[in-house]
């Protein structure tokens, strides 16, 4: 596709519900991020994909949250018995690849997540 | 570990007015830093970067210029139109390699 895309774009869950919110990056990029906002915040580092191996999940805030990229396209973050606190909108974004320095992160228009 | 600090907003100006968006960092190293902007229902974009000290990343009319001695990046505009109404955000990529960290962002508002 053009970009990197998103599914859902709106999610309301109940309390206690499982969620799995699913990215599509562009065609290519082996590199995949996933970033939460909180309302009025900026965006927050969560887990890093290299194909479909998971370099870095420091940023995940609980055992809750899980993120796959079984094949080294799709990737999908999973957020078990959501909490209220989860309430917010999930980027993700996808990059070339890079051994060091920076590649331009392309990010998705994000799922907004409302736990209820 | 790394972090940014924006200027507190909302910022609001007339069409044609100067803007200036303050963003200073921390960060062991050199990292790289960035401008990004997000419109209204859109995601975010890339507005301009610098990687390397005294650096001047420009796009758009927008520049900021990387200053090592003060762990600055401004963000600055001669004259901001209505459509630059938009949500900004600075951004470094540090020594954790792949992950930016954000400052809060600033939102800002161009009246006609």
């Amino acid at each position: 596709g053009a970009g990197v895309s998103q599914s859902p774009r709106y999610k309301v869950a109940k309390r206690g519900q499982d969620v799995a919110l699913r990215c599509d990056p562009i065609s290519g990029h082996v590199s995949l991020f996933w970033y939460q906002q909180a309302l009025g915040q900026g965006p927050e580092f969560l887990t890093y994909f290299q194909n479909e191996a998971q370099l870095d999940k420091s940023g995940l805030p609980s055992d809750r949250f899980f993120a796959e990229r079984p094949e080294g396209s799709v990737s999908t973050l999973k957020i078990q018995r959501t909490q209220q606190e989860d309430s917010a909108v999930y980027l993700c974004a996808s990059s070339l690849p890079g051994t060091s320095g920076y590649n331009e992160q392309f990010f998705g228009p994000g799922t907004r997540l409302t736990v209820l | 570990g790394d972090s940014v600090t924006q200027m507190e907003g909302p910022v609001t100006l007339s069409e044609e007015a100067f803007l200036t968006i303050n963003c200073t960092y921390t960060a062991t190293g050199y990292p790289s830093l960035f401008w990004y902007v997000q419109y209204p229902g859109e995601g975010l974009q890339l507005l301009l970067k610098a990687t390397k000290a005294d650096d001047k990343g420009s796009n758009k009319g927008f520049e900021a210029t990387y200053r090592k001695e003060t762990t600055s990046f401004h963000l600055e505009k001669g004259s901001v139109q209505v459509s630059d109404s938009a949500v900004y955000f600075c951004a470094l990529f540090g020594t954790s390699y792949g992950k930016l960290t954000f400052g809060q962002g600033t939102i800002l508002t161009v009246h006609p």
